[in-house]
């Protein structure tokens, strides 16, 4: 199986800081990357895939880059709706894995 | 507006077998892969088993493997999860998704989900 690790459990940041959240795959997954958020008591929602694709409906403060093993999910001014766990995924292996989440605390 | 709906969860006594349902509507069923994702509490996501549009083939990770079966009725647009033999370790909540209209196996939409709680 392809081990993803995410490089903190937990960042806080301040409204309009940026934060940068890291995934590491055990193995060269060539951008098939994706990024989910989960709010507090709520279902994951789908946010990027292929390692920088935007969805349509999320703001465009997030951003996302990589390439081989590391990947990062970036957000440009932080907003009091971000406080959530962020996982990601890869989907290179149909075992598909994720990350073990990294929550974000707004300050 | 694309709807996944669970059911079927529950206590159960390790040993037992549950079977959870998912109601699909919104989309066309019979056109997407859909797959569940079980989320222990507290804990990470972790994907469970897929199964393709036609349900033809399935997928499952190795800790359900011989356990678990995917399967689904297109003309009820309905998903399944025979679960058998449960395990404390497969307490969680089961969520049902589908995959997007992009290329790659993404979990695009999920329902709210289903708590299973596996405990004597």
């Amino acid at each position: 199986d392809i081990h993803m690790t995410q490089n903190s459990v937990s960042l806080s940041a301040f409204i309009g800081d940026k934060v940068t959240i890291t995934c590491w795959a055990s193995q060269d997954i060539s951008r098939y990357l994706g990024w989910y958020q989960q709010k507090q008591g709520q279902s994951p929602k789908f946010l990027m895939y292929y390692a920088s694709n935007l969805l349509s409906v999320v703001p465009s403060r997030f951003s996302g880059s990589g390439s081989g093993t590391e990947n990062s999910l970036t957000i440009t001014g932080i907003q009091p709706e971000d406080a959530a766990t962020y996982f990601c995924q890869q989907c290179y292996s149909y075992l598909f894995t994720f990350g073990s989440g990294t929550k974000l605390e707004i300050k | 507006e694309v709807q996944l709906v669970e059911s079927g969860g529950g206590l159960v006594q390790p040993g037992r077998s549950l079977k959870l349902s998912c109601a699909a509507s919104g989309f066309t069923f019979s056109n997407y892969y859909m797959a569940w994702v079980r989320q222990a509490p507290t804990k990470g996501l972790e994907w469970v088993a897929s199964i393709t549009n036609s349900g033809g083939s399935t997928y499952y990770r190795d800790s359900v493997k011989g356990r678990f079966t995917i399967s689904r009725d297109n003309a009820k647009s309905t998903l399944y999860l025979q679960m058998d033999s449960l395990r404390s370790e497969d307490t969680a909540t089961y969520y049902c998704t589908r995959r997007g209209g992009y290329s790659g196996d993404w979990f695009a939409y999920w329902g709210q989900g289903t708590l299973v709680t596996v405990s004597s």
